[in-house]
């Protein structure tokens, strides 16, 4: 059992919307770390955060942003949301900044752009 | 850059077959490779780790292997049943100064389906 959690389970947005999604990281684990996955294709990586900032991110625009709060819970923000980032989004937790711990997956959220 | 390629895309075995997965990496510094499973509109399931001075990995039915001079991993599933049927992906981290990233570059899947 991984114990990361996010929420909520699926979502339908407008174009031009922003949006807001959490994760909870499994207990222990002090990183996270955002994954887009678009239908058919491999996971991409959008960030990470340890200890309450971004120390790594993936080819996506700044609309893309996050936070991590002082329980090492995440949220990711899309603003101005496109019709392509409709897809899956992971969010998963490791326990350890310089990235030494296996990462641990949740369930993801299913963003639909209408 | 780092571009992770997984052969075949899909596979449909009878229940009871050994298979085996391929993955290919362009790039040979990496500091772990990775396989998950994802069950259809699901989150991943971690399967096995490899660590890049490893040759292979065991679990249950599962064996991985890792071979970084070629940029090759497999993963082999023995007796092969129904319930692993899934999309299984492979994912690299790569090196970064002072260590690793928590960057997994993903490879596009191989939906494996086994008929009872």
């Amino acid at each position: 059992e991984t114990g990361v959690t996010q929420s909520p389970t699926h979502l339908i947005k407008t174009r031009g919307q922003q949006v807001t999604l959490r994760c909870s990281s499994q207990s222990g684990h002090n990183t996270v770390s955002w994954y887009q996955q678009a239908l058919g294709q491999g996971p991409q990586f959008i960030f990470q955060y340890y200890r309450e900032e971004e120390n790594g991110r993936g080819n996506f625009p700044p609309r893309f942003s996050g936070l991590q709060f002082p329980n090492y819970s995440s949220e990711l923000n899309v603003n101005a949301l496109e019709l392509d980032d409709s897809a899956l989004y992971l969010c998963a937790s490791s326990s350890s900044g310089r990235a030494i711990g296996e990462q641990y997956f949740g369930p993801g959220t299913r963003l639909t752009v209408t | 850059k780092q571009e992770v390629t997984q052969i075949p895309a899909a596979l449909s075995v009878p229940e009871g077959e050994n298979l085996v997965l391929n993955c290919s990496f362009t790039d040979s510094a990496i500091y772990n490779l990775q396989w998950f499973r994802q069950d259809p509109g699901k989150g991943l399931t971690s399967l096995l780790l490899i660590q890049s001075s490893q040759r292979e990995q065991t679990s249950g039915r599962l064996n991985a292997s890792l071979d970084k001079s070629s940029g090759r991993s497999t993963l082999y599933i023995a007796a092969s049943q129904p319930g692993d049927s899934a999309t299984y992906l492979c994912a690299v981290r790569l090196f970064n100064y002072g260590g690793a990233t928590n960057k997994l570059i993903f490879g596009t899947g191989t939906l494996l389906a086994v008929q009872p």
